[in-house]
């Protein structure tokens, strides 16, 4: 049962252009959702996320939005850049015992951007 | 300020054998995490460790087991070592508890063969 969706495994995007990856989730209890980029050989960086009482947060080059109805939330890059080249990851919080938290991951999406 | 520290970075195991991997949390940090991500995959939940006790854990059958020791350092062993646990095994560090504000090492890729 995969509570964390990202449907595109892969996107390519030329230089300069608006990046949108998106991720879709079935868990309404979750309490926020982050974004991490992975580069081949190293651990996934935190790149932006988002409270579950928000719609928007926006950080530089980034923005997240978040639809609470639609169970849905995409990462916007502008202008995207040949060094956003990673795969990128969604997750969510969720709770553990004694209001600890673990996160749950999407399979991944692999951004290409083309110089 | 260190990062999270993973050894080792590659292993070669046999079906059957038992296997530990380390990792070193970041200063400051008194929670890790550790995750199992198959190839393809997104990262799995496997446990986390808070103050030196197992604080919840994913659906990872009893032979992953873990340790956190006092200075918040922690192992991950797996024992009966079988063909589906050839993974990259992450380990995160987070402050108190949270999984807000986790940091990833590297990683460490187990093949077993």
């Amino acid at each position: 049962d995969q509570q964390v969706k990202q449907n595109s495994p892969s996107l390519s995007v030329q230089e300069g252009r608006i990046s949108i990856l998106n991720c879709d989730y079935t868990n309404s209890m979750f309490d926020y959702f982050l974004w991490y980029k992975k580069y081949p050989a190293e651990g996934p960086t935190f790149l932006i996320s988002i409270s579950s009482i928000k719609d928007k947060n926006e950080d530089g080059r980034f923005t997240v939005f978040l639809n609470k109805s639609a169970k849905h939330l995409s990462l916007h890059i502008v202008p995207s850049q040949p060094g956003d080249s990673a795969v990128y990851f969604c997750a969510a919080s969720s709770s553990l015992q004694g209001g600890s938290e673990k996160l749950v991951f999407g399979k991944g999406t692999k951004l290409t951007v083309n110089p | 300020e260190t990062g999270v520290t993973q050894s080792p970075t590659h292993l070669i195991k046999t079906r059957g054998q038992q296997v530990t991997l380390r990792c070193s949390s970041q200063s400051g940090h008194n929670t890790v995490s550790w995750y199992q991500q198959a190839l393809g995959q997104g990262p799995q939940f496997i446990f986390q460790y808070y103050r030196e006790e197992e604080n919840g854990r994913g659906n990872f059958p009893p032979r992953f087991s873990g340790l956190q020791f006092p200075n918040y350092s922690s192992e991950l062993n797996v024992n009966a070592l079988e063909l589906d646990d050839s993974a990259l095994y992450l380990c995160a560090s987070s402050p108190a508890g949270t999984g807000y504000g986790y940091t990833f090492g590297s990683g460490t890729r187990l093949t077993v063969v």
